[in-house]
């Protein structure tokens, strides 16, 4: 009964290789988020969906391309990796009508070689 | 634009000692504020939130948090620590009209026994 889920957990792969993040929830939520945390754990946003719409787009390399094919998914597709790119991304969600309470998947590690 | 000061990357406590770690923040509008906390290779769990209302907030496991607005602080405390209170945590500020939030650099707890 997890609230919200990621796979993998654990991501190793070569530079220039395409990857991609699954993430879903099961708390009924309409607003679905990447965020990347870096070596230093540091936490920023990269992109956030409500009802599969994009309405967050930071600044982000193009590389980088969400997908929502519905409420309760929301995946990370990252093309030609790069090594800057190793860090750990988390998922969360969070219902739009509220106080953006947002509850967080367990994180993917990925780390580009 | 919104932004978030923790006070010392690093505190350490004895067990038993009382817990504070200080969180600034900076909004043009009245926020909402979270604390949450992430143990070694996990997600972020929330602790507590202040939207609106009561300014003392309390959370799970003990802690607490106080809104002060002529301050921009929003504290964290725990009156006696546990071993298990090691962890990693972190401040964060959501304006009510951008759905994420923007977070603190983190603050890493350590319990002495």
């Amino acid at each position: 009964d997890t609230a919200v889920s990621q796979t993998p957990k654990y991501l190793v792969t070569q530079m220039g290789n395409d990857k991609s993040i699954k993430c879903e929830q099961n708390l009924g939520h309409d607003t679905m988020y990447w965020y990347k945390q870096d070596s230093k754990k540091f936490l920023k946003i990269m992109f956030s969906y409500n009802n599969k719409e994009l309405i967050i787009n930071e600044t982000v390399p193009n590389r980088f391309s969400p997908k929502s094919p519905d409420k309760a998914h929301l995946n990370l597709h990252i093309n030609s990796l790069e090594l800057g790119d190793s860090a750990v991304y988390f998922c969360a969600s969070s219902q739009a009508a509220g106080h953006n309470e947002q509850f967080f998947g367990p994180g993917t590690r990925l780390t580009v070689l | 634009a919104q932004s978030v000061t923790q006070l010392g990357s690093h505190v350490s406590v004895s067990e038993g000692a009382l817990v504070l770690l200080r969180c600034n923040y900076s909004s043009s509008v009245p926020p909402y504020l979270f604390w949450y906390v992430q143990y070694p290779n996990q997600g972020l769990q929330l602790l507590l939130k202040y939207t609106t209302g009561a300014t003392l907030v309390k959370g799970i496991n003990g802690f607490e948090a106080e809104f002060k607005k002529s301050e921009t602080s929003f504290h964290l405390t725990k009156p006696s620590a546990h071993m298990s209170d090691a962890a990693e945590y972190f401040c964060a500020v959501s304006d009510p009209g951008r759905r994420a939030l923007t977070f603190g650099s983190g603050t890493r707890l350590q319990v002495q026994p």
